[in-house]
């Protein structure tokens, strides 16, 4: 039962243009939702997050946007770059200690 | 320098062995979890630690055992019961009862079976 889903395994972007993950949700009591970056062999790094209280999160290159009506977020960067490239993991939490975790998209940001 | 160590990097099991993974926190954090990774499935919850001496089971426990005797420790034990071993394992620690804040998590460990 995938709580958390990210559709698109994988992603290919040029170097400068702007690089969309998308993820989608089921249970509406998800709260708080995060985006994580992995590189191989490594542990996910925290990205960016953002409350069910707001619609849009910015960080720097990195956007998420919280659509609750849809049970949809994304994650823009903008301008990709090359060391970009790696797994990201779309995360929900339905308050408490139990976070969801999405299957995540492999970006590759080309130069 | 603060963090999670998990240790060893890559673990292999026999047949009817059990294995156990360290993971060790330095950031004082109440709140540890052990989470399995599977090739396209993201990442599972297998245990979970608010407190010391507490623990509870998450979505894929079976087979699986967790003790927490230290605030710093939370290693996790793949027993002898668990028919698909194999898989890419993570320990993640965070503040306890705060649903707002990130989980951190280690390196990893790399479990196969032999």
């Amino acid at each position: 039962d995938q709580q958390v889903k990210q559709n698109s395994p994988s992603l290919s972007v040029q170097e400068g243009r702007i690089s969309i993950l998308n993820c989608d949700y089921t249970n509406s009591m998800f709260d708080y939702f995060l985006w994580y970056k992995k590189y191989p062999a490594e542990g996910p790094t925290f990205l960016i997050s953002i409350s069910s209280i707001k619609d849009k999160n910015e960080d720097g290159r990195f956007t998420v946007f919280l659509n609750k009506s849809a049970k949809h977020l994304s994650l823009h960067i903008v301008p990709s770059q090359p060391g970009d490239s790696a797994v990201y993991f779309c995360a929900a939490r339905p308050g408490g200690n139990d976070m969801r975790f999405g299957a995540g998209t492999r970006l590759t940001v080309k130069p | 320098d603060g963090g999670i160590t998990q240790s060893p990097k890559y673990l292999f099991r026999k047949e009817g062995q059990n294995v156990t993974l360290s993971c060790e926190q330095n950031l004082n954090h109440d709140a540890m979890y052990w989470y399995r990774q599977d090739p396209g499935q993201g990442l599972r919850l297998i245990y979970y630690s608010q407190i010391v001496n507490d623990f509870q089971k998450g979505d894929i426990a079976e087979g699986y055992s967790v003790s927490r005797e230290k605030k710093e420790s939370f290693p996790l034990t793949v027993t002898s019961a668990q028919k698909n071993p194999t898989a890419f394992y993570l320990c993640a620690s965070g503040p306890p009862d705060n649903y707002n804040e990130k989980l951190f998590f280690g390196s990893g460990t790399q479990l196969s079976v032999l």
